[in-house]
């Protein structure tokens, strides 16, 4: 069965500091990766994913998120954070030969910016 | 265009109570999806169904029933309410096809409390 590990459940960072939020996973197969961000009292939405291709994918409001597939990784990164991006961040993985998509996610990473 | 909208924001239930949680979605999206989030756990999966008239069970389905009459309602019930279903619920939709790579629509989530 798939898993996802999320190492740290809290990351605390000034603005304008980087930032990596890191997430691993468990797959005996290929695997879709996502990111998916919840900002407080919301859903979660969509924040970038990774289905085949360039493993380095972008978001529009500046996170980045590169796949290796030999670590099993899917870490997010993002040069320097603003306070609006306090949130919690879900990784997540689906398996590409489901018919229907079942995310399994991680335990979440909650980012606080610190002004 | 209202996304995917969830009845009640609240609720506050006792142990052995009933209740019927309303996901809707105005998207057209064939598949929708119930999940529940608790701290520390990410969200799991209770059912989901691909399209009008189906369900199917999810990672944690016990002590839950859902239904899908019309294609844009998802109905979440919990016939006898216990203190571990506390938790809040959140409804999701995807895109026609449903494949593993689609984007999956959040709702704003219900905190539901079963003392």
């Amino acid at each position: 069965a798939q898993s996802v590990t999320q190492l740290d459940s809290q990351v605390p960072v000034f603005e304008e500091a980087p930032v990596e939020l890191r997430c691993n996973y468990s797959s005996s197969v290929s695997v879709y990766l996502f990111w998916y961000v919840q900002y407080p009292n919301q859903g979660l939405q969509l924040l970038l994913k990774y289905l085949s291709g360039s493993t380095l994918v972008k978001s529009i409001n500046g996170f980045e998120a590169e796949f290796n597939k030999s670590q099993t990784s899917f870490h997010l990164r993002k040069p320097s954070v603003h306070i609006s991006d306090t949130a919690e961040y879900f990784c997540a993985v689906s398996d590409p030969f489901r018919g229907a998509q079942k995310l399994v996610f991680g335990q979440g990473t909650r980012l606080t910016i610190n002004p | 265009n209202a996304g995917v909208t969830q009845t009640p924001k609240f609720r506050v239930l006792k142990t052995g109570q009933s209740m019927t949680l309303l996901c809707a979605q105005d998207m057209n999206h064939e598949y929708m999806y119930w999940y529940r989030q608790d701290p520390g756990m990410g969200l799991r999966l209770i059912h989901y169904s691909v399209g009008e008239g189906t369900t199917a069970k999810g990672e944690v389905p016990d002590g839950y029933n859902v239904s899908r009459l019309k294609k844009q309602n998802f109905l979440l019930g919990l016939e006898s309410a216990a203190p571990s279903q506390t938790s809040v619920y959140f409804c999701a939709s995807s895109y026609f096809a449903g494949g593993p790579e689609d984007t999956q629509y959040f709702g704003p989530g219900t905190r539901l409390t079963v003392l």
